[in-house]
């Protein structure tokens, strides 16, 4: 119940292109989704992130959609660029009392190379 | 770069050894998390400190134990260490308390174990 099943493992996606990757969980208690972005060599950084009370959320070229009945929510990239070629976690937060207690679950990851 | 800094950022040890991983937070973050990525088993929650406190547990083993110390930075120990333990050791932090807090990674430790 604690998982988050992310899919594709891998992509590639012509310049220009959109980008999907996709992630489902079960836990009802997730209450923030984060979708975290990780070079070759780098720690994850926060790309954008949603709560369950909005269905979606863009930041410039990069869109969360979140489906709250059918527990999934996905990133979209638009006009991918090379500089994007990176592995993109989905992550869900389970805030286990309401102040500082709280667990990130991460999906396994999706390695994405967006080709000129 | 996120603020988070970890050190040291390579070490190599041997099997039955023991390591100390050090993690400083950003500034004003009260909240340190330790991550394990590992091929296998991809970026997994090990442990949560809260201003000197242990606040949450995730896959920690028994052999690993973790502190901050009251200048809030964090040290994971991990002992009678074993070739599985190598890996991708991550530390975030976060301010804690706010609905939309982020944490924020440092750049890790990799650890591998001969």
């Amino acid at each position: 119940q604690q998982q988050v099943k992310q899919s594709p493992q891998s992509l590639i996606v012509q310049k220009g292109g959109i980008s999907i990757i996709n992630c489902a969980y079960e836990n009802t208690a997730f209450d923030y989704f984060p979708w975290y972005q990780q070079f070759p060599g780098k720690g994850p950084a926060l790309l954008i992130a949603i709560r369950p009370d909005v269905s979606e959320k863009k930041e410039g070229r990069f869109t969360i959609s979140f489906n709250k009945s059918a527990k999934q929510f996905s990133l979209h990239i638009m006009d991918s660029q090379p500089g994007d070629s990176a592995t993109y976690f989905c992550a869900a937060r389970t805030r286990l009392t309401n102040f500082g207690n709280e667990k990130l679950t991460f999906g396994t990851g999706t390695r994405l190379t967006i080709i000129p | 770069d996120s603020g988070v800094t970890q050190t040291p950022k390579h070490l190599i040890t041997a099997t039955g050894q023991r390591v100390t991983l050090r993690c400083s937070p950003r500034s004003g973050d009260l909240s340190v998390y330790w991550y394990q990525q590992s091929l296998d088993q991809g970026l997994q929650f090990l442990i949560q400190y809260y201003n000197g406190e242990e606040r949450a547990k995730g896959n920690i083993l028994e052999r690993f134990s973790a502190q901050q110390f009251p200048d809030l930075h964090s040290e994971l120990n991990l002992s009678s260490l074993e070739l599985g333990d190598s890996a991708l050791y991550f530390c975030a932090s976060s301010v804690a308390g706010v609905v939309t807090d982020t944490q924020y990674f440092g750049p890790g430790t990799r650890l591998t174990v001969l």
